[in-house]
């Protein structure tokens, strides 16, 4: 699976737009991105995937570039409960295989008032 | 619809002992996955189940091995404790045969060796 590169931190006021970036410059065709946050003392919690276009749901919105090789999820209007690790995955999509996700360290996100 | 159980929440184990740990999937989901998640660092990939069988493992030492049962639950197993095996023990569950699909994650189970 292709590595990933995250901030470590970031803040963001709460009700403003949360926008964390992810480079993934080694992506290959048939990875997809993922992302999940971890909150404290939870498990990991599915948000957003895509491939290639971007896609939007009631959480968040993820913006893939054209050349796959840096994605964006965007938090509309952030909230102190959005303080998390962030964590960006690409992830090989090939059925009857291990579908392991490799965790780097994610970004921190920091919500304040 | 309930999401990803694990039990039990929070062990206390000595060294050298041996224990297991529980994991109920989604509804529907047929494969499970193992994760390690040591303090200050992401989860890393232990093994997946699907249908009964190993798909995947991480690397890990035989002292971890795992089994998934028909009704898709699935219990790890760690033999011969270390106090480096502390740890959140994730559970993640998720429809296998679609290239997609997402993987669900429990809340863990928090093992402390001593």
């Amino acid at each position: 699976d292709a590595k990933t590169t995250q901030p470590p931190s970031m803040d963001c006021a709460e009700g403003r737009a949360a926008n964390l970036p992810c480079n993934h410059s080694t992506i290959s065709g048939n990875e997809y991105v993922y992302w999940y946050r971890q909150i404290h003392s939870q498990g990991p919690q599915y948000i957003i995937h895509g491939l290639k276009n971007n896609e939007t749901n009631e959480m968040a919105s993820l913006i893939i570039t054209e050349d796959r090789k840096s994605s964006t999820l965007i938090l509309p209007h952030a909230t102190l409960r959005d303080t998390a690790v962030y964590y960006c995955i690409v992830r090989a999509a090939i059925t009857g295989t291990a579908s392991k996700l490799t965790f780097g360290t994610g970004t921190r996100l920091q919500v304040t008032l | 619809d309930a999401g990803v159980t694990q039990s039990p929440t929070h062990l206390i184990k000595t060294r050298g002992q041996q224990v297991t740990l529980r994991c109920s999937p989604i509804s529907g989901h047929k494969s499970v996955s193992w994760y390690q998640q040591v303090l200050g660092q992401g989860p890393q990939f232990i093994f997946q189940y699907y249908e009964k069988e190993e798909r995947g493992r991480g690397n890990f030492p035989d002292r971890f091995s795992a089994r998934q049962f028909p009704n898709y639950s699935s219990e790890l197993n760690v033999n011969a404790l270390l106090l480096g095996d502390s740890a959140l023990y994730l559970c993640a569950s998720s429809i296998q045969g679609r290239d997609n699909s997402p993987l669900h994650f429990g809340n863990g189970t928090r093992l402390t060796v001593t």
